[in-house]
């Protein structure tokens, strides 16, 4: 079983909707969620960390956290086309030391 | 530094040939990882360090590579007899330090093996 599993897309989500982004992971006790976007050609960028159960909100963006069912979603409202990337989901995982696993991510595509 | 810095931003290299790529990670930052990304894939983890020890060298595809870091700052990744398979951007990160904190990632470097 894959550790951090995303839906590879691409989603496509029209300008101005809500887009929602899963993420699921396989051992139970991780404690550190984060969302990354990377844009084309470009690095990974952090855009929430989340790390008890519930919603985070910051700005446009919405992270969800619920360690029960083991997936963490990403939730972009009034969607815009600069938000047209992949965006990828980490998991730290307790026990494992400091390492982080990845996601191979989602694409993401918002229409004009 | 601001920010985490790696060099070169590219590299290509002969077939057969040694390199070295460097990390210089975010002041104060105490662990740093290595990841590898190939062209349209995920991230592949390669190794990380918590100060300047390798907990864990569970990624590293082959001891062709090999990494290091001292004084507890910057680190280097050593690819020796490059392969075409290599080929890809080499990405570094770093953290403050234990669980609940934020990783932060360079602007990588693009490997191209020819």
């Amino acid at each position: 079983q894959k550790e951090v599993e995303q839906n590879s897309g691409p989603l496509s989500v029209p300008e101005g909707a809500i887009a929602s982004l899963n993420c699921t992971y396989s051992d139970r006790v991780s404690q550190s969620f984060f969302w990354y976007r990377q844009y084309s050609g470009k690095s990974p960028e952090l855009i929430m960390s989340i790390y008890s159960n519930g919603d985070k909100e910051d700005g446009r963006f919405t992270a969800q956290l619920n360690k029960a069912s083991q997936y963490v979603s990403l939730l972009i409202r009034d969607s815009q086309p600069s938000d047209s990337a992949t965006y990828l989901c980490a998991v730290n995982p307790m026990g494992r030391d400091d390492k982080i696993i990845f996601g191979k991510g989602t694409r993401l595509h918002i229409l004009p | 530094g601001a920010g985490v810095s790696q060099s070169p931003s590219n590299k290509v290299t002969e077939k057969g040939k040694d390199v070295e790529l460097r990390c210089d990670p975010i002041s104060g930052h105490t662990a740093l990882y290595w990841y590898r990304q190939s062209l349209g894939q995920g991230l592949e983890f390669l190794i990380y360090f918590q100060g300047n020890s390798a907990p864990d060298k569970s990624g590293l595809p082959s001891d062709r590579f090999s990494a290091e870091r001292t004084g507890g700052s910057v680190s280097t990744l050593t690819i020796q007899r490059t392969q075409q398979e290599d080929s890809a951007v080499y990405l570094c990160a770093s953290r403050l330090g234990p669980t609940n904190t934020e990783a932060f990632f360079g602007q990588g470097t693009r490997l191209t093996v020819v």
